[in-house]
């Protein structure tokens, strides 16, 4: 089956220090894997941070970063210096992009990030 | 203003009963969608609809039927409920089901079923 890990439950991170939030995938049915960070911040609907669709590129948004890495199968996401207004969830997703896709996403079950000042 | 409602925000219902999630896109998008999230569980996808036909369906029980009364609407009808039922369902729409899109989504309606 299809499948995404990412670091579990809650990361605590200092103000202004780096970030990273771990996420790996797996997968026998999707040919051309999309892959995408998505955040629910406190109180709003869940809304999408990042995406790439190739293998070996970057996507950004907002100070987040993450890299499409075929080899290992990875999608980490990571942040130089940490915000308050960063604490959030965020989700790690995976989707078809080849001529099968039908708009389904696969989700890792989400890493609550918590900024302190 | 949200562009996506989904209605109601919070549910209770008895095991055995009939209850029916609203949901209304004002994005004009072509496509919709149906995730349901359970206690310590991945959002899971449901459905998805394509200008009102179905594309693609990923519950296995029939209890669970989406209607598309109108192309931005997508409610979800579940009957014979059960206590498994109890979760968090998610309402998302895309401009398509094409090539990467993104997904934008609701605030949800979390059913508790007793």
């Amino acid at each position: 089956g299809d499948s995404v890990t990412q670091t579990e439950g809650q990361v605590t991170v200092s103000e202004s220090k780096s970030l990273i939030i771990n996420c790996t995938y797996s997968t026998t049915s999707i040919a051309y894997p999309n892959l995408f960070w998505y955040v629910r911040y406190p109180g709003e609907g869940l809304q999408l941070l990042l995406k790439v669709i190739t293998a070996g590129q970057k996507g950004s948004s907002r100070g987040f970063e993450a890299t499409y890495n075929k080899e290992t199968t990875s999608f980490h996401l990571q942040k130089a210096s940490v915000q308050e207004s960063d604490s959030a969830v965020y989700y790690c997703a995976l989707g078809e992009g080849g001529a099968g896709n039908t708009g389904k996403l696969i989700f890792g079950l989400g890493t609550t990030l918590q900024v302190q000042p | 203003d949200p562009k996506i409602i989904q209605k109601p925000k919070y549910l209770v219902a008895v095991t055995g009963s009939e209850k029916i999630l609203i949901c209304e896109q004002y994005l004009g998008h072509n496509a919709m969608y149906w995730y349901r999230q359970s206690a310590k569980k991945p959002l899971e996808f449901m459905f998805s609809y394509s200008y009102q036909k179905l594309m693609d369906n990923q519950t296995a029980s029939s209890r669970f039927q989406p209607q598309s009364s109108k192309k931005n609407h997508l409610d979800l009808q579940i009957t014979a409920l059960k206590p498994d039922d109890s979760a968090t369902y998610f309402c998302a729409s895309s401009q398509d089901t094409g090539f990467a899109e993104t997904l934008y989504f609701g605030s949800g309606t979390r059913l508790t079923v007793l």
